[in-house]
C-alpha cells in the first residue's frame, strides 16, 4: 500500500538555524499536508499544498509540493525553541477512500 | 483548542478492566476517525465514521469497539487490553469523508497505559 518515507527521523539544532525535512513516496499524491505535534498534544495542521510545484509559506515555514507529485519538503527558517516537536507529512491520494497517509515524523529539538 | 475534545487525557487500566474513550467535535464535520500513535511508528488509522456509519475498520482487534451515536460524538470502548495497546489514541474529524483535502483536525489525545 501507499507509504510515506520522511527524513530525517530526528534533528538537534541550535536556535537560529534553518531546518529542512522532506517526505517521499512511490505513489502520486493529490494533496500534501504538513502537521506539527507538540509534546502531549495532537497534530496541528501547518500548511496544505494542492498543486504540483506549489510553494506556500506560513510565517517562518515554507513547504513545496514536488513536481513529480511524489514528494514534498518543509523548511523552517531561524528556528526558535517553541519549534520543538514532531513534524508529520501527510498525503492524500484520492481514489475511493480518499484518506490521509501519514509519514513517520521528524523529531525536532532546538537548543537555546 | 482545536474544536475536537478528547477525554480523559490520561488513562491507566488493568488488562481485565473495561473503559471508554470519548471524542466530541464542535466543527460541524461529518467524518470522525480514531488513530493509534505508538512510539517510532506512523499514525495507525483504526476506524473511520461518516455520518455515524462506520466506513472503515482496519483489522483492529475486537477488544477495541467503536461507537458513533451521532456525527459529533465518537467513543472507543476498551476491554481486556494488552500492554502493547499502551499508546496515544487520537481522535480526528474532517468536513467530509470523501473530501479530506483540508486535512483532519485532531484532538489532544488520550494517553493510555495498560498495566
Amino acid at each position: 500500500g501507499q507509504q510515506l518515507n520522511q527524513s530525517p527521523q530526528s534533528m538537534f539544532i541550535q536556535e537560529g538555524e534553518d531546518v529542512s525535512m522532506n517526505c517521499t513516496s512511490s505513489s502520486i499524491f493529490n494533496t500534501w499536508l504538513w502537521y506539527k505535534q507538540d509534546p502531549g498534544e495532537g497534530p496541528v495542521l501547518l500548511i496544505a499544498l494542492y498543486k504540483a510545484g506549489e510553494l506556500t509559506s506560513n510565517g517562518r515555514l515554507t513547504a513545496q509540493f514536488g513536481i513529480t507529485r511524489k514528494d514534498s519538503f518543509l523548511n523552517i527558517s531561524a528556528s526558535i525553541p517553541s519549534d520543538v516537536g514532531i513534524y508529520f507529512c501527510a498525503g492524500l491520494y484520492g481514489g475511493a477512500t480518499n484518506k490521509l497517509i501519514f509519514g513517520t515524523g521528524t523529531l525536532l529539538a532546538v537548543q537555546p | 483548542e482545536t474544536g475536537v475534545t478528547q477525554t480523559p487525557r490520561h488513562l491507566v487500566m488493568g488488562m481485565t478492566n473495561k473503559k471508554s474513550l470519548k471524542c466530541e467535535q464542535h466543527l460541524g464535520h461529518n467524518a470522525m476517525y480514531w488513530y493509534k500513535q505508538s512510539a517510532k511508528k506512523p499514525l495507525e488509522l483504526m476506524f473511520v465514521y461518516s455520518l455515524e456509519e462506520r466506513v472503515e475498520n482496519n483489522s483492529v482487534p475486537s477488544r477495541f469497539s467503536p461507537e458513533c451515536p451521532n456525527s459529533s460524538h465518537l467513543f472507543l470502548h476498551l476491554h481486556t487490553l494488552q500492554p502493547e495497546d499502551s499508546a496515544l489514541y487520537l481522535c480526528a474529524s474532517s468536513q467530509d469523508f470523501r473530501a479530506a483535502g483540508n486535512g483532519y483536525t485532531f484532538g489532544s489525545g488520550t494517553r493510555l497505559t495498560v498495566v
